[in-house]
């Protein structure tokens, strides 16, 4: 079983600050294939980044991914009020589908 | 536009087994798998295991084998999980979710609550 470890646990930023989340992974990741998803409160989770660096439909382009083999990063380049929000990474190229423990994000 | 809409909420006995639906809308059903997710309160999320609705074929989460069961309904583009011996640590909301690449689309969540 491939284990996702992010970091930050918490990252405490303002509006208009960059954000950057880590995500490493015990073994490699076959193919990248490596998503993002965003989820608030009360909320659904929501795709925003897959193949490590495919933005999906609809989603801003100040979200960015990127890495490889074990390293990948989420890039939101200057945050909104509405991007304070906790983010999990996964992995689908091996079963079984595994998910970081997640990292939030809050208003400093 | 694709939607995935599940079954209403549950209350269940410890012991006691649980069918959670997942009908799904806008797209070829049997063109993508079908993954289940869930999420204990506070917690995060957890991969329980897939179905692929041409074939009927699964996957599961060696956590879960021996408890779980997803099955599919084809004529009516439903999916389906059932969870069986629950127990209070099965307290959670359950997801279905499009597989490809990443999950496109997630059901709203049905919240599975184990209470004596």
């Amino acid at each position: 079983e491939i284990v996702l470890t992010q970091s930050p646990g918490t990252l405490s930023l303002s509006p208009g600050e960059r954000a950057t989340l880590s995500c490493r992974a015990s073994q490699s990741v076959s193919s990248s294939y490596l998503a993002w998803y965003q989820q608030k409160p009360g909320q659904t989770p929501r795709l925003l980044i897959y193949g490590a660096s495919s933005r999906a439909t609809g989603i801003p382009d100040r979200f960015s991914g990127s890495g490889s083999g074990t390293d990948f990063t989420l890039t939101i380049s200057r945050l909104e009020p509405e991007d304070f929000a906790v983010y999990y990474c996964q992995q689908y190229g091996s079963s079984p589908m595994t998910f970081g423990q997640g990292a939030k994000v809050e208003i400093k | 536009q694709v939607q995935l809409v599940q079954s209403g909420a549950e209350v269940k006995k410890p012991g006691a087994s649980v069918k959670v639906s997942c009908k799904a809308s806008g797209y070829t059903f049997t063109g993508h798998y079908m993954h289940w997710v869930r999420q204990a309160p506070g917690e995060g999320l957890e991969w329980m295991g897939w179905i692929t609705p041409n074939s009927g074929g699964t996957n599961y989460a060696q956590k879960f084998q021996g408890r779980v069961t997803m099955t599919r309904d084809t004529s009516i583009s439903t999916a389906y999980m059932e969870l069986s011996r629950l127990g209070s640590d099965d307290t959670a909301v359950y997801y279905c979710a499009r597989g490809g690449d990443g999950y496109s689309a997630w059901g709203q969540g049905t919240l599975v609550t184990v209470s004596s």
